[in-house]
């Protein structure tokens, strides 16, 4: 079936440890995503891409990095450097970065203990 | 800044109730405005794309509405699987490079009692 894979779905990470959350797409898609969801606030963009090797920050990009070797791949590192990392992570991905509709793996949950 | 206001933030119905969601925006120019249904840890699972005023989609009890201000979800004789959080979302025409970025609302969670 396509869709958008993400691994694991819950993660816990004692500070002062990186950690990485995996995100696979089969949909063929050129861009893709990372949102992070916290309770009574709307989802937020931390990086999106638009094509292999590029990636761009979004709103909140202070304490995570990513990469983009492969199309169909675009995970997502919480670094120690993130101040508040207990969140739920989304990936999503779109046909094209303008337009189209973005569409969302089940999220990661990660835990600070 | 774009801004997306959803409102209420939680509808409580009794099954068959039909009632409406709004989410009201603020864009410098309307691309795209996306509803998505969200369940308890789940992703998001889209359900329309609305382009311009007076567009309306329709898929099964729900149905989508669109002025240059705001956007309507209209749910018709709602059932208890109908329960989840529906999120709004805008992307901005003039935002520049950041014109793919889509600009969330907070959701409504709504619950429909047997």
């Amino acid at each position: 079936d396509g869709g958008i894979t993400q691994s694991p779905k819950y993660l816990f990470r004692k500070e002062g440890q990186n950690v990485t959350l995996s995100c696979e797409q089969n949909l063929n898609h050129d861009a893709m995503y990372w949102y992070r969801q916290d309770p009574g606030q709307g989802l937020r963009l931390i990086y999106y891409s638009q094509i292999v090797n590029d990636f761009q920050k979004g709103d909140i990009a202070e304490g995570y990095s990513v990469s983009r070797e492969k199309k169909e791949s675009f995970p997502l590192t919480v670094t120690s450097a993130q101040k508040n990392p207990t969140a739920f992570y989304l990936c999503a991905s779109s046909r094209k970065t303008s337009g189209n509709t973005i569409y969302f793996g089940e999220g990661s949950w990660l835990t600070v203990v | 800044e774009d801004q997306v206001t959803q409102s209420p933030e939680a509808l409580r119905l009794q099954e068959g109730e039909s009632s409406s969601l709004n989410c009201s925006y603020t864009v410098s120019g309307l691309r795209g405005l996306f509803w998505y249904r969200q369940d308890p840890g789940k992703g998001p699972e889209f359900l329309f794309t609305l382009y311009s005023a007076g567009e309306e989609k329709e898929k099964e009890r729900l149905k989508a509405t669109l002025t240059k201000k705001e956007s309507f979800l209209h749910i018709t004789a709602p059932k208890p699987e109908d329960s989840a959080t529906y999120l709004c979302a805008v992307q901005d025409a003039y935002s520049g490079a950041g014109s793919y970025q889509l600009t969330f609302g907070k959701g409504t969670k709504l619950s429909v009692i047997p």
